[in-house]
């Protein structure tokens, strides 16, 4: 069974600075995909970015990259530039790419504040 | 908008009541995931169809809890005789199968009394 951890319950970091959320996961797979998915409050979560496992540049969206570290099964989420609206809960996700299974494996996510 | 839809977004439901919640996904979407998140926690996955097949149930789904999908389109979610635990948002996501990159609908708040 594949687990995902979010060491970090919650963070802060003012607007304009960069703040980066960890995440390790364990699997003993190989194909596989990385998420991470934000809630902001009373709002539905949405896909910030993903990381497939065979490729081994980083994915970036924007402000949003990771570390996506294959060996050490690390995947951090780096916000640049932070803004309010990235006030929220960050969850990291994982799924096998295989045929069928697909169903995400969620970490207990991190709140993330950001202040003026 | 084309997006995941729940319906309702709030049930309120006295214990041992039986409730039922609606998942629209995105229309060409042949992948809808049902998962369940309580206060503080991240989503846990409960089933999942390809089409109108059930292809996987956690062991979370307990006899009380139904899903269906007839026609590959929208699922519903039963739970029979309700229990306190079973308080939590329940929330549907859709995606196509060759990508795995999965949206989620705003969720159905379910409060048993």
């Amino acid at each position: 069974a594949q687990t995902v951890t979010q060491s970090q319950p919650e963070m802060s970091v003012q607007e304009a600075e960069t703040v980066t959320l960890s995440c390790t996961y364990d699997t003993s797979e190989n194909n596989y995909y990385l998420f991470w998915y934000k809630q902001p409050p009373s709002r539905q979560m949405i896909l910030v970015i993903r990381q497939e496992a065979y490729k081994q540049q980083n994915a970036t969206e924007n402000r949003f990259s990771v570390n996506f570290q294959k060996a050490a099964k690390s995947f951090s989420l780096k916000i640049s530039d932070s803004q309010l609206g990235d006030t929220a809960m960050y969850f990291c996700a994982f799924s096998l790419n295989t045929g069928t299974a697909s169903k995400l494996t969620f970490g207990t996510g991190t709140r993330l504040q950001v202040t003026l | 908008d084309t997006g995941v839809s729940q319906d309702p977004r709030h049930k309120i439901t006295k214990r041992g009541q039986n409730v039922t919640f609606r998942c629209d996904p995105i229309s060409e979407h042949n992948r809808l995931y049902w998962y369940r998140q309580t206060l503080g926690q991240g989503p846990e996955f409960l089933t999942y169809f390809q089409n109108e097949a059930q292809l996987e149930k956690s062991r979370l789904l307990s006899d009380r809890f139904s899903a269906e999908r007839p026609k590959g389109s929208f699922s519903t979610l039963e739970i029979q005789r309700t229990e306190q635990g079973d308080s939590a948002m329940y929330l549907c996501a859709s995606s196509l199968v060759v990508d795995n990159e999965q949206f989620f609908g705003p969720g159905t708040r379910l409060t048993v009394l």
